[in-house]
Order: structure tokens, then sequence, then C-alpha cells
């Protein structure tokens, strides 16, 4: 029974444009949400995050909108760079209790 | 530089054999965690240890042991390997007791014959 779901498995997007990443959860006690990105060969690494009461935090070009209701996490990056192609993936977080999304697979074509 | 590091980075076992896989951080954090990652199913938790002599079970603990020997150091053990333990397995740490994690090591990739 996964928690966090991160159905597009993949995505591709011109260099320039922009980059949606989508992350659906079915805890409602989840109070902190975190995107990741990994290399391959390489550990994830912590990219932004956002707590339950916000709905939007930004940094440069990463921003992440929380949806409570819908109980949808995105994160979107504005303008797309070829160096953004990874696996990017959401950390859902409750009181020691944190669940991964099973990743996507960003490819930005130059 | 200062992080995490995870050895070994390649393993290749056998059914019923038993291995460490060691990590250690030099940023004093207090929270230390064990994961793997399969195709499809993102990281899971194996283990954690929310401070130095304390350790917990995560969503995959069966199979698996854990030490955390000091501050640094939290050692992953695989008493008797299986093949449905072959996976990348990632160390991880965090200032805050118990909190998300921060910092990955670059993964142990093991498989098992």
């Amino acid at each position: 029974d996964q928690q966090v779901k991160q159905n597009s498995p993949s995505l591709s997007v011109q260099e320039g444009r922009i980059s949606i990443l989508n992350c659906d959860y079915t805890n409602s006690m989840f109070d902190y949400f975190l995107w990741y990105k990994k290399y391959p060969a390489e550990g994830p690494t912590f990219l932004i995050s956002i707590s339950s009461i916000k709905d939007k935090n930004e940094d440069g070009r990463f921003t992440v909108f929380l949806n409570k209701s819908a109980k949808h996490l995105s994160l979107h990056i504005v303008p797309s760079q070829p160096g953004d192609s990874a696996v990017y993936f959401c950390l859902c977080y409750n009181f020691n209790k944190f669940y991964f999304g099973s990743g996507t697979k960003l490819n930005v074509k130059p | 530089n200062a992080g995490v590091t995870q050895t070994p980075k390649f393993q290749v076992l056998k059914t019923g054999q038993s291995m460490t896989l060691q990590c250690a951080q030099d940023m004093n954090h207090n929270s230390m965690y064990w994961y793997r990652q399969d195709p499809g199913m993102g990281l899971r938790l194996i283990y954690y240890s929310a401070s130095e002599g304390t350790t917990d079970k995560g969503e995959v603990p069966n199979g698996y042991n854990v030490s955390r020997l000091n501050k640094r150091e939290f050692s992953l053990r695989l008493e008797s390997a299986a093949p449905s333990q072959t996976s990348v397995y990632f160390c991880a740490s965090s200032a805050t007791g118990g909190g998300q994690p921060q910092h990955f090591g670059d993964g142990t990739r093991l498989s098992i014959l």
C-alpha cells in the first residue's frame, strides 16, 4: 500500500520550458514535504521543501506547490536546463514517518 | 569532502552469506538511516537511528539488523543474504533527531546470486 505515488515514471521537456513533476499522497497527517534530486550513481540530494501550513515555496528556478485538499504536491522548474536531467523523488513526512515516492525521471533536451 | 560515506560501493554475495554495509558521517548529525532503492518502488526505509544508542524499524526491516556504533557510524547487516535483498542501499543522515534525511551517501549496489 503505497502512501506516496509519483504516477509519471518519466518526463521529457525542452530546454527553457517548464517542467512539472507531480506527487500524490494518501495520508492527511503528513505535515512536511520535500523534493530530492538524484543523479546516476549518486545519493539523492535535497532540493526544496514545504510545510503543510503553506501552499507555495519558491527557491530560484524551483517552486513547490501543495494542495492539501487534493493531497497533491508538485515541483515546477522554470526554465528547465539540461543539468536538471535527473530522477526526482518526493518525500512526505509526519513525526518519524517518512515515505518516498517511486521517482520521476526528467530529461531536459537541449 | 564532508558528508556520508558508504562502503563498499559494490558487492556480490551468494545466497546465505552474511555481509555488513558500513556508513559513516562526519557532520555530527544525530539521526542516521538505511534505505533500499528498487525499480518502481522509490526508497524504502529499512532502519533508522534517531540518536546514538537507539535504533528503530522502518518499512522493510525483515532480514536486516543494524548497529549504531557511535554517533558517526551506522552499519547494516544481512545475516543470511537472499536474492530478494538485491538492491541499491543508501545511508543518510539528519541533524535533527528523527528528522527527514538531509544528506545521502552514494549508495552500495548489492547483488545476491
